[in-house]
C-alpha cells in the first residue's frame, strides 16, 4: 500500500498557465509537507500543515497556494506558471510536527516542466 | 538548527561497510541528528536517528561522538541499492512559529556503491 501518493507523477505545461498538485497520506498522519527540489538538487521545504492548519510557510510567492480539505490530503495550486517553478514537488507527512522527533514520509514526486 | 557538514561524494565496495562522517560543530544539547537519503529519482527516505546514545535499526547504525559535535552513518553491508544521496539533518524542539517541523537538507553526500 502506498504510504504517501502524489498525482501527477509528470506535468509538462505553458508558461502563465494554473496547475495544481495532489498528495494523500493513508498513514493517519496529523502533519504534511510541500517540498520544493530544484535544478540543483537542493531541497527546500515550502509548507506545512498540521491538522489542516498552515503551520510553515516558507518564501514563497503568493502565486503558490496549499490547501488541505482533511488532514489525509494536502493540496499545492500553481497560479501563472513560470520557467523558474520547473522542479520537483515532494509532498511529505509525519505523525507529529514536533521537532523532538519528527520521522517524514515523502511522496514519490511531481515533476513539473514549463515550458 | 545547527549547520552540518559532508563531503561531497564517497565510494564504497558492495558487501563492505559504508561509513559516511557528518560534522555539526555547533550542535546544542537538545539538538537530534537525523540521516536521510534519497535514491535517484525518489523521495527521501528516513534511515535514523539519535541524540546521545548510538542507535542501529535494520537499515543501518548512527555513531555519535561523545562531544556530540560529529556522527558517522554505518551501512554494515553495502549494496548496489545504497548507492544514493545521504543527508546528515541537525533538527532540535519545536522552537514555535515557522521552524515548527521543518527539515533542512544540505548537499548531502552522493555515496555510489561498487560492484
Amino acid at each position: 500500500d502506498t504510504a504517501v501518493s502524489q498525482t501527477p507523477k509528470y506535468l509538462v505545461t505553458q508558461m502563465g498557465n494554473d496547475k495544481s498538485i495532489k498528495c494523500e497520506q493513508n498513514l493517519g498522519h496529523d502533519t504534511m509537507y510541500w517540498y520544493k527540489q530544484d535544478s540543483k538538487k537542493f531541497l527546500k521545504i515550502m509548507f506545512s500543515y498540521n491538522n489542516k492548519e498552515l503551520i510553515i510557510n516558507e518564501t514563497v510567492p503568493n502565486r503558490f497556494s496549499p490547501k488541505s480539505p482533511d488532514k489525509a490530503h494536502l493540496n499545492l495550486h500553481i497560479n501563472s506558471l513560470e520557467l523558474g517553478d520547473s522542479a520537483v514537488y515532494f509532498c511529505a507527512s509525519s505523525q507529529t510536527p514536533d521537532r523532538a522527533y519528527n520521522e517524514q514520509f515523502f511522496g514519490p514526486g511531481t515533476r513539473l516542466t514549463v515550458l | 538548527d545547527a549547520k552540518t557538514t559532508q563531503p561531497t561524494s564517497m565510494d564504497c565496495a558492495e558487501g563492505r561497510a559504508a561509513n559516511l562522517p557528518c560534522n555539526h560543530s555547533t550542535i546544542s544539547g537538545n539538538e537530534y541528528v537525523y540521516w536521510y537519503r534519497q535514491i535517484h529519482s525518489q523521495g527521501p527516505q528516513y534511515i535514523i536517528h539519535g541524540l546521545k546514545n548510538n542507535e542501529t535499526n535494520e537499515m543501518a547504525s548512527l555513531i555519535i561522538t561523545e562531544d556530540r559535535k560529529s556522527s558517522t552513518l554505518i551501512l554494515p553491508h553495502a549494496t548496489l541499492r545504497d548507492t544514493a544521496v545521504y543527508y546528515c539533518i541537525v533538527r532540535g524542539p519545536n522552537a514555535g512559529g515557522t521552524s515548527y517541523g521543518k527539515l533542512t537538507f544540505g548537499q548531502g553526500t552522493i555515496l555510489t556503491v561498487h560492484p
